[in-house]
């Protein structure tokens, strides 16, 4: 069935380094890609997205690359700060159903 | 603030009860979605409803319902609680012609005792 794999589960990065999250999708009709950030207890919030007909978004800090021929796209944070430790979760749809992946915990480092 | 909102926000119950979530969505927006989240869990899909009908149907249990009603607010119901569904309920609303993009209520927690 319809699958989203996400990779790494727990990312520790040095404050003012980089951080990638990488996601699989299994269904090659789906065309919108979310990026949630979650904080503890808090709601899922959306910090960026990405069609299928763009390769590339970038917003601040925040990046998303997309490979529709290998059906992976990714998450990139550049100048990670403390506020950015969160569970970021990525999703795939096609329209009718959206599918989300099991979560990244990513921990700022000091 | 999203715009969607969600209440209770806590709620304590014991097994076999049932209990009602509401969720009102943003301002405009005819779609809502139903989502639990487990501790330490991802997110899963449980029900999606479009302008009252039933639109899509995740790992939603029988003992689930919903419903989405003319004003748009929706409920969700749990019936013969047990203890593992205890759990963040997340309702998410998106506006028309962009159906993907979803933006998400505060939650309410569930706890079953």
């Amino acid at each position: 069935g319809e699958n989203v794999e996400q990779h790494p589960s727990t990312l520790s990065v040095q404050e003012g380094d980089s951080a990638v999250i990488k996601c699989t999708y299994s269904d090659s009709a789906s065309n919108y890609f979310p990026w949630y950030k979650q904080e503890l207890g808090k709601r899922p919030q959306l910090i960026i997205d990405i069609r299928s007909n763009v390769g590339e978004k970038k917003d601040q800090r925040i990046a998303v690359t997309l490979n529709k021929t290998a059906k992976h796209f990714s998450l990139h944070i550049t100048e990670t700060q403390p506020e950015d430790s969160a569970v970021y979760f990525c999703a795939a749809s096609k329209g009718d159903k959206i599918i989300f992946g099991k979560g990244t915990r990513l921990h700022i480092l000091p | 603030d999203s715009g969607v909102t969600q209440t209770p926000k806590h709620l304590i119950t014991a097994t076999g009860q049932r209990v009602t979530l509401r969720c009102s969505p943003r301002s405009g927006d005819l779609s809502v979605y139903w989502y639990q989240q487990s501790l330490d869990q991802g997110l899963q899909f449980l029900i999606q409803y479009y302008n009252g009908e039933e639109r899509a149907k995740g790992n939603i249990l029988e003992r689930f319902s919903a419903q989405q009603f003319p004003d748009l607010h929706s409920e969700l119901n749990l019936s013969s609680l047990e203890l593992g569904d205890s759990a963040l309920y997340f309702c998410a609303s998106s506006p028309p012609g962009i159906a993907d993009t979803q933006y998400f209520g505060p939650g309410t927690r569930l706890t079953v005792l």
